[in-house]
């Protein structure tokens, strides 16, 4: 059964913590994105990347870093460089087709 | 710069009726648009999309209509059903293989 996997669902950490968020993919999909969803702002573009080893920057890419060693996976990393980390991430995919999204992790920084 | 957008934060239809969802771009090289639909807790799904060669695309229950000249699509859900209860993303692209921009979403509750 293909889909994406992000773990964990829900993410508590102390401020000024680096975090990161898992995301796979066994729908082998070339292209995977990181969105982010704040209350009344929709989702924003925080990374994609569209082959292995090749990633870049989004429209709030500030405090955020990426890698994509495998094909399947592309974790976020959120650092303490990050001003309002505390908002729902959603991780998606697509193959020359419409997104496919994970299920999201909801991060809280306190 | 808000590129892609959502006027009505949200909408509320009785079961069996028309559902009208707005969405308005400011970019003309979009070209490829879409609508998600989002529950609670829950990723976003693909429901419908358009490309700019078409003017409409149709469904089952939806259909998309896209007014390039006025950089305004619409998606329209008949009957409305209480399982359309959601909020409800326009997407806009260069092109279908591209980045996604979201617009803001619309929160629709369909009443019994």
């Amino acid at each position: 059964d293909g889909g994406i996997t992000q773990s964990p669902k829900y993410l508590f950490r102390k401020e000024g913590q680096n975090v990161t968020l898992s995301c796979e993919q066994n729908l082998n999909h070339d292209a995977m994105y990181w969105y982010r969803q704040d209350p009344g702002q929709g989702l924003r573009l925080i990374y994609y990347s569209q082959i292995v080893n090749d990633f870049q920057k989004g429209d709030i890419a500030e405090g955020y870093s990426v890698s994509r060693e495998k094909k399947e996976s592309f974790p976020l990393t959120v650092t303490s460089a990050q001003k309002n980390p505390t908002a729902f991430y959603l991780c998606a995919s697509s193959s020359n087709s419409p997104l496919h999204f994970g299920n999201g992790t909801r991060l809280t920084v306190t | 710069d808000q590129q892609v957008k959502q006027n009505s934060p949200s909408l509320s239809v009785q079961e069996g009726r028309i559902s009208i969802l707005n969405c308005d771009y400011t970019n003309s090289m979009f070209d490829y648009f879409l609508w998600y639909k989002k529950y609670p807790a829950e990723g976003p799904t693909f429901l419908i999309s358009i490309s700019s060669i078409k003017d409409k695309n149709e469904d089952g229950r939806f259909t998309v209509f896209l007014n390039k000249s006025a950089k305004h699509l619409s998606l329209h859900i008949v009957p409305s059903q209480p399982g359309d209860s959601a909020v409800y993303f326009c997407a806009a692209a260069r092109g279908t293989a591209s980045k996604l921009t979201f617009g803001t979403g619309t929160r629709l509750q369909v009443t019994l």
